[in-house]
């Protein structure tokens, strides 16, 4: 049964960069039957899609957050990582890593997600 | 990009009752569109992908239904479990948008 693991600093201070990592357990990362993706929760609102890469290093960021985020995946690891520059106490949110589905070329629904980490901007 | 709505926002609700959710997107999305369930503290869950096919072990008083730019999630027979808040997801073309999410509470 896979599973996904966020990991990564609970507190990083205004105007640096959050550095966050997912760790895949029981499957392979190294698949095209499957996306991995960012996604954030601000404190009491909606889900916030922040992109995905794939194996093969592809990718697509959030064109809200595109300036200041880059996405990596170390296939030797089975993990992806999730780097998000110049924070501010607008970016303190709950930090989810999601599977996403393909078939056939086709995206599906994000059905394996992480417990989510919590990451709060402070000076 | 694509702009994704959901009404109503918020619902109060019964155990038993039927439910339904609407999803609108602002572009033809053919069936690219997912419905997941999130519980306070927990990471939300896949019930439903490609509009209306539901996802491995998610019961069947869940359904969904739609194409195009009109969408909807129906919870039939209501059950204690079943209030939480629930988000639509385009995956038609990204940015893969989430919708703002409505509230399924006791009544």
């Amino acid at each position: 049964q896979v599973q996904l693991q966020e990991s990564g600093p609970g507190l990083v201070k205004t105007s640096l960069t959050l550095s966050l990592t997912c760790t895949v357990s029981g499957g392979s990362i190294s698949t095209d039957s499957y996306y991995w993706n960012w996604i954030r929760q601000h404190p009491g609102k909606g889900l916030e899609w922040i992109g995905f890469i794939n194996y093969f290093g592809n990718n697509y960021y959030n064109p809200s957050l595109r300036s200041r985020v880059l996405m990596s995946v170390d296939t030797s690891k089975n993990q992806f990582s999730l780097r998000l520059t110049s924070m501010t106490a607008a970016d303190t949110a709950v930090y989810y890593c999601a599977r996403l589905v393909m078939f056939r070329g086709a995206p599906r629904g994000m059905d394996v997600w992480g417990r989510g980490t919590t990451v709060s901007v402070s000076s | 990009d694509f702009q994704v709505t959901q009404s109503p926002s918020s619902l109060s609700a019964s155990v038993g009752d039927r439910v339904t959710i609407s999803c609108r997107t602002s572009q033809n999305i053919i069936t690219f569109l997912n419905w997941y369930q999130e519980k306070p503290g927990k990471a939300p869950k896949l019930l439903i992908y490609a509009a209306s096919t539901l996802q491995t072990g998610v019961p069947p008083r869940f359904s969904g239904s739609g194409s195009g730019t009109d969408f909807t999630l129906t919870i039939s027979n209501l059950q204690p479990e079943d209030f939480a808040t629930y988000y639509c997801q385009q995956t038609h073309s990204p940015p893969w948008m989430f919708g703002p999410g409505t509230k399924v509470e006791v009544k």
